[in-house]
């Protein structure tokens, strides 16, 4: 199914491990984003690309890293991670023009970092 | 600065009667408006979005929403709520000259059977 896959799906990590989540989107999308999703906060921007070999911060990027490896591929980096950064994250993909504003979400990450 | 509010953590329905999920936004210049729909441990789907045009905007499992630039508005509605219909729903905005859209911290609905 077209669509945005994410992997892995569940993760747990101890304090100070690293480790990278991937994205893929089939839908020829230029716009790639990352959210992460905490109780009461609502979906937080981390990281978004506008277009392949760019990348931009976007509200909580502090501890997070990005690559936009190709149009398909947008992957998150955690290089030390910590029990705050325990959370649900989404990647999400968005076409261009009027009619393709909204985005496609990813099943999503639940990361558990003890 | 951009933002939305959802002011209601929760709203509680009995099935078979209308429901409202309540949104409000803060943008510069033109809003394109969504609502989107988090099922348990899915990610977002895709409700409905308002771009130019008719004020009441249709869409999936027969939400609507209204939008009213005068009140900075953009209520979710049902005529008549479906048990199925509980999840958490969320109401976001992009402005046409950004690439990002914000989003609202959620409200979770209730529908009592």
């Amino acid at each position: 199914n077209a669509g945005v896959t994410q992997t892995p799906k569940f993760q747990v990590l101890k304090t100070g491990q690293s480790m990278t989540l991937q994205c893929a989107q089939d839908m020829n999308h230029n716009s790639m984003y990352w959210y992460r999703q905490d109780p009461g906060m609502g979906l937080r921007l981390i990281y978004y690309s506008a277009s392949e070999g760019t990348t931009d911060k976007g509200e909580v990027p502090n501890g997070y890293n990005v690559s936009r490896l190709n149009k398909r591929e947008f992957s998150l980096r955690l290089e030390s991670a910590a029990p705050s950064q325990t959370s649900v994250y989404f990647c999400a993909s968005k076409g261009t023009g009027v009619l393709l504003s909204g985005y496609t979400f990813g099943s999503g990450t639940r990361l558990t970092v003890v | 600065a951009q933002s939305v509010a959802q002011p209601e953590d929760q709203v509680n329905v009995a099935e078979g009667n209308p429901l409202t999920v309540k949104c409000t936004y803060s943008v510069s210049g033109n809003p394109y408006l969504f609502w989107y729909v988090q099922y348990p441990n899915r990610g977002l789907q895709f409700l409905l979005k308002y771009i130019t045009g008719d004020n009441l905007v249709k869409g999936s499992y027969g939400f609507e929403a209204e939008f009213n630039k005068s009140q900075t508005s953009f209520h979710l509605k049902k005529p008549s709520a479906l048990v199925s219909d509980s999840a958490l729903y969320f109401c976001a905005v992009r402005v046409l000259r950004d690439d990002k859209i914000i989003f609202g911290k959620g409200t979770r609905l209730h529908i009592l059977p």
